[in-house]
């Protein structure tokens, strides 16, 4: 149980471009996800916090105007990198948590790459 | 301020040879703790946690974590190590409510030599 999926695995887009990052509970409600940022041998940053039906509350430092994140359902949370940068390349990582849990169970991550 | 310590970035073991991995925190309060594992270009696997309860837990895979209050720390252990425990291993803390807010260790890369 407890499994949390993302898609893509990875992706390459143009600077300038959108990109949309999917993440899902496939066996329970995650009334709370997470998204990190993990740069090479670094630790996980974490950007923002998303609830279902809320806003997301973003870290300091993180724009969230550049990294829109959506919650719509108890499954599925979206972050959308908009205006890609080469900068903005890294690993990105979900994590999910139900209601009551204390525990986070983390996605597999998506690669982005942005030339 | 909140923080997680990770002393040691790398540690190579030899295959079969215990493993210890350690971790240390400044909190408030006792937090929830938690031990990851990520294997190259993964995500993270929750390998074992502590709320409360028995200080010595037990997770996956044959780990095993202490939580010492007075030295609030919380390290890693296995008695064997096996080639596939080669991996990053971070540790976390959160705070015991429903913020659910991780902060996570630097990581220490394991590298099992046969």
């Amino acid at each position: 149980g407890a499994v949390v999926s993302q898609h893509p695995s990875w992706v390459i887009c143009k600077s300038g471009t959108s990109v949309k990052i999917e993440c899902r509970s496939l066996d329970f409600q995650a009334t709370t996800m997470f998204w990190y940022r993990q740069f090479p041998k670094q630790s996980l940053m974490l950007m923002a916090t998303s609830n279902e039906g809320s806003k997301a509350t973003y870290e300091q430092g993180v724009e969230k105007d550049k990294f829109l994140i959506n919650h719509a359902s108890l499954t599925l949370s979206t972050l959308t990198v908009t205006s890609a940068h080469p900068e903005d390349s890294s690993f990105y990582i979900c994590s999910a948590r139900g209601t009551g849990r204390e525990t986070q169970y983390f996605g597999p991550g998506t690669r982005l790459l942005v030339l | 301020a909140q923080s997680v310590t990770q002393p040691d970035i790398h540690i190579t073991v030899s295959e079969g040879a215990s493993l210890e991995l350690r971790c240390n925190y400044s909190y408030g309060a006792t937090p929830y703790l938690f031990w990851y594992v990520q294997s190259p270009g993964q995500g993270l696997q929750l390998l074992l946690k502590y709320f409360s309860g028995d200080t010595l837990v037990q997770g996956i895979k044959g780990f095993e974590a202490e939580f010492k209050r007075s030295q609030s720390s919380f390290n890693l252990r296995k008695p064997s190590v096996h080639w596939s425990d080669a991996a990053e291993y971070f540790c976390a803390v959160g705070p015991p409510s429903n913020t659910g807010k991780l902060i996570f260790g630097q990581g220490t890369t394991l590298q099992v030599k046969p």
